[in-house]
């Protein structure tokens, strides 16, 4: 087994900053993924990573950079938090995107910005 | 673009009774569908996952897949007040494409 993990688990953040999330698993899964989880919607893609050193774009990359340091690690960087948003910003892995593998999920950074 | 609607929004049921979930999607050209369970404050755990029309159980967790009614639903047998969650329901479109659905949130009452 494995597990991924997520710190900081809550991010307190002033409107204008640049906060960074970090997520780190031992699965040694290729693929890597960061999501938003708002209160009432559906998970929404952020950016991902199919192997080190490749980052993709998701539905909701505006106003976030990412970075896949290696294999087993990958940073989100909210790049000026927004007054009032809060959002759970799930952190997830996979070996592969085909052949129907599972994706794993991290327990979620919870960001409040004030 | 693909999208997912689950009902109902929330559910109660008493320990022991069967729990019902529903999520429908707008087309049926995916391959991939999965249940997710989400305690409070954790992350998704995957329930059952389901690539072909039909019938997938796995323990008390049973998933229904009809494409050509683009609808998929999950049944708990016999829920637990410990299955007391949000339940998310998720399909893959394409590769490295998954579109989820905002979830029920189940409570199990003793």
């Amino acid at each position: 087994g494995g597990i991924i993990t997520q710190t900081p688990k809550f991010l307190i953040g002033q409107e204008g900053q640049k906060l960074t999330l970090k997520c780190q698993q031992n699965f040694n899964h290729d693929t890597m993924y960061w999501y938003r989880q708002d209160s009432g919607k559906g998970l929404r893609l952020i950016y991902y990573s199919i192997t080190e050193n490749d980052l993709q774009k998701g539905d909701l990359s505006e106003g976030y950079d990412a970075s896949r340091e290696k294999k087993s690690s990958f940073s989100l960087t909210v790049t000026s938090a927004q007054k009032n948003e809060m959002a759970v910003f799930l952190c997830a892995s996979s070996p592969r995107d085909w052949g129907g593998y599972e994706q794993y999920f991290g327990p979620g950074t919870r960001l409040t910005v004030l | 673009q693909q999208k997912v609607q689950q009902s109902p929004e929330s559910l109660t049921v008493s320990e022991g009774a069967m729990a019902s979930l529903n999520c429908t999607f707008s087309d049926g050209t995916s391959d991939n569908f999965r249940w997710y369970r989400q305690h409070s404050g954790k992350g998704l755990e995957v329930l059952v996952s389901i690539f072909s029309d039909g019938e997938k159980e796995e323990g008390r967790f049973t998933a229904h897949l009809n494409r050509a009614s683009l609808h998929v639903s999950l049944h708990i047998r016999e829920p637990q007040p410990s299955d007391s969650a949000v339940y998310l329901c998720a399909i893959q479109p394409g590769n490295y494409k998954y579109v989820f659905g905002a979830g029920t949130r189940l409570k199990v009452i003793a």
